[in-house]
């Protein structure tokens, strides 16, 4: 079984431009999560999605943005980059039915530096 | 007030031993899951343990094992017969079962290094 699949692995950009990461899931998962992780501040939430519906989203600027397809598959967008947003963008996905706490399972990540 | 405390910020231990990583955790939800996560310094991280806040045993996968005390809120995790492999950060998160939060809730982690 394939696990989850984050492209690209690596992302060099510049302030002021704008970025797309794209997260596959696990096949038969329908929620996946972002997950922002930065030597200062941890593992942060950015937001979840299941059924193409954003169910939560976490404490990021306007900038962070997020969908997903009918696939499941998901992407992330952050515009208007700013030096502090280099970090290790982590997808993951779990069957996401309601009523259930399952593990969530994490793709490779996408590493990002802004310069 | 911080939901998941790790205490631990480095650990060094000899290969072949056991070792214990520890973790706390404050919510006042009765349906909740704590998980643990391995990651390597290549940065990927891996689902290890999971226990669930209704389970009687103490779950165990493998050389993992999770030392679950739910009045004292706490989920240490157990690695045994420590192998060099298993130098990685190693978090602690919970999930809370309440229908409005999706999100998993992390520690600040664990660097464990084994020595040979």
């Amino acid at each position: 079984k394939a696990g989850v699949t984050q492209t690209p692995r690596y992302l060099i950009k510049t302030r002021g431009q704008q970025v797309t990461l794209s997260c596959s899931p696990i096949s038969g998962h329908r929620s996946v999560s972002w997950y922002q992780q930065t030597p200062g501040q941890g593992l942060q939430f950015l937001f979840e999605y299941f059924s193409e519906t954003q169910r939560n989203k976490g404490n990021f600027p306007g900038r962070f943005s997020g969908r997903q397809f009918s696939n499941s598959r998901s992407e992330m967008n952050v515009s208007t980059l700013e030096l502090g947003d280099s970090a290790l963008y982590l997808c993951a996905s779990s069957p996401g039915g309601e009523g259930t706490i399952q593990p969530q399972h994490f793709g490779d990540g996408t590493r990002l530096s802004i310069l | 007030a911080q939901k998941i405390t790790q205490t631990q910020p480095g650990m060094f231990v000899q290969e072949k031993e056991a070792v214990t990583l520890d973790c706390t955790y404050d919510t006042s939800d009765q349906s909740y899951g704590l998980f643990w996560y391995k990651q390597p310094s290549s940065g990927e991280m891996i689902f290890l343990i999971y226990q669930g806040s209704y389970d009687e045993q103490n779950a165990t996968e493998g050389r993992y094992s999770l030392n679950f005390q739910k009045a004292r809120k706490s989920a240490n995790l157990v690695i045994s017969a420590s192998q060099l492999g298993d130098s990685a950060m190693y978090f602690c998160a919970m999930r809370e079962g309440r229908r409005s939060n999706y999100q998993l809730i992390w520690g600040a982690g664990t660097k464990l290094i084994i020595k040979p």
